[in-house]
């Protein structure tokens, strides 16, 4: 079944205690996203990746990193979270940056950083 | 800069026509695109239209857009109480898929 996998969909932590939330596509996809979403702020996109080794700043990527070693991959970093990163966060990815393309969203995982 | 505004909450009963309204200001807005958000799920692309077109229709969904007032608006015909969800209403300036930018969401709560 085509789809993108998020791990994990849940996760407690404290502040500055370093996680990662994996994000896998078996689509073949180029392109994947990562956004948050806020009650009142609606989605904001963190990064994004062309392709293997290519990615860019989305309009908050502030206390987060992301990898793209791999087509199927593309895990998000907090290095040292903090409580304002408390937030939903959503994996997408398309199979290129074409308008028309479909944008393909993870079910996403919530997070919660005391 | 790009802004995407949605009301945020909508009640309509079952049978009924919804209709999800949205402005945005970026003028050189070149795709429209309303989202699904069904609860504790990520977002589904229902559909898009392309900013020279005045309308779309996919089976119960109809999608008008006005350039002159940059209002897009999403009618579902016949709601039922599965199309309860959060619609989103995002634009592209890029031509492209990779920065879009998001309305806040409006809630759809069907009745029986």
């Amino acid at each position: 079944e085509a789809q993108v996998t998020q791990n994990p969909r849940y996760l407690i932590t404290v502040t500055g205690k370093k996680l990662t939330v994996t994000c896998s596509q078996n689509m073949n996809h180029e392109y994947m996203s990562w956004y948050r979403q806020d009650p009142g702020l609606g989605l904001r996109q963190i990064y994004y990746s062309m392709n293997v080794e290519v990615t860019d700043k989305g309009d908050v990527p502030e206390g987060y990193k992301v990898s793209r070693k791999e087509k199927r991959n593309f895990p998000l970093i907090l290095e040292s979270p903090s409580p304002n990163q408390t937030s939903l966060y959503f994996c997408a990815s398309s199979l290129s940056t074409a308008a028309t393309d479909t944008q393909y969203f993870g079910p996403g995982t919530r997070l919660t950083v005391l | 800069g790009e802004d995407v505004e949605q009301s945020l909450f909508l009640s309509v009963r079952e049978g009924d026509s919804s209709v999800i309204n949205c402005t945005y200001t970026d003028s050189s807005s070149t795709y429209l695109y309303w989202y699904k958000q069904e609860p504790g799920a990520g977002l589904q692309l229902l559909t898009y239209i392309f900013s020279n077109m005045d309308m779309k229709q996919d089976q119960r969904l109809t999608v008008l857009l006005n350039k002159k007032d940059k209002h897009l608006s999403l009618r579902i015909a016949d709601t039922q109480t599965g199309d309860s969800a959060i619609y989103f209403c995002a634009e592209s300036i890029s031509g492209s898929n990779y920065k879009l930018t998001f309305g806040k969401g409006t809630l759809l709560t069907v009745n029986p």
